[in-house]
């Protein structure tokens, strides 16, 4: 059974750092592309970034403040946030990526409110 | 990066079917077949229920089908039950190795 769990989620300053970490199993994440998708307090899905073994994509409207990350050994990935904003405050989930760009597991999501 | 545009709500009674609308440009939807369809359970993640336009992952129930033409993507369920009610969202590829997602429709079953 594939399983995601997401952690590293918290209260942060604007203009603070966090660092979540996606904890995989049940499949062969060394070959697996990943993803990350957040979710504002009653809003829509936006993509964040996804990453594969040759490459890391980002919404360009992150780009330069997010980083993301993978580590085959410990079978995890990982999402570096710098300079926060409000506007960053979400539920950030990480994903499996499937045929089609599609995301075909979700992890619960963890919770990250930029807030002074 | 706009997101696609989805109604923001519909309804249908149990039985039923119902049609859920996604309209992109030909930057995404109108050039590729790389449209999925997610539902989601408030405080719930995500669930893939289409993919690549109009495949169903195993074990989605075909109640519900997807389809395409020009720049419009759809999400049809049919015999609506209880257990559908929920928020979908569609999300596509789009040029320059960019993911958008629309902005959800929340279905109710009345």
């Amino acid at each position: 059974e594939v399983q995601l769990v997401e952690s590293g989620g918290g209260l942060v300053k604007p203009g603070g750092s966090l660092r979540l970490s996606c904890a995989a199993s049940g499949f062969v994440f060394s070959t697996t592309s990943m993803s990350w998708v957040r979710q504002a307090p009653g809003k829509g899905l936006e993509w964040v970034s996804s990453i594969s073994n040759y490459r890391s994509i980002y919404a360009d409207s992150l780009k330069g403040r997010f980083s993301v990350s993978r580590d085959t050994a410990k079978s995890s990935l990982y999402l570096q946030m710098d300079s926060l904003r409000a506007e960053d405050t979400a539920v950030y989930y990480c994903a499996t990526d499937n045929s089609g760009w599609s995301r075909n597991n979700w992890g619960q999501g963890t919770l990250v409110i930029v807030s002074s | 990066q706009s997101a696609l545009t989805q109604p923001a709500s519909v309804s249908g009674s149990p039985g039923q079917s119902i049609t859920i609308s996604c309209t992109g440009t030909s930057s995404d939807v109108g050039n590729y077949n790389s449209v999925s369809w997610y539902q989601q359970y408030p405080g719930k993640a995500p669930k893939l229920l289409i993919y690549e336009v109009s495949n169903r992952p195993s074990g989605v129930s075909s109640r519900f089908s997807g389809s395409k033409s020009g720049n419009t993507a759809s999400l049809t369920i049919s015999g609506l039950q209880a257990e559908d009610e929920a928020n979908y969202y569609c999300s596509s590829y789009r040029n320059s190795d960019t993911l958008v997602f629309g902005g959800g429709t929340k279905l109710t079953v009345l």
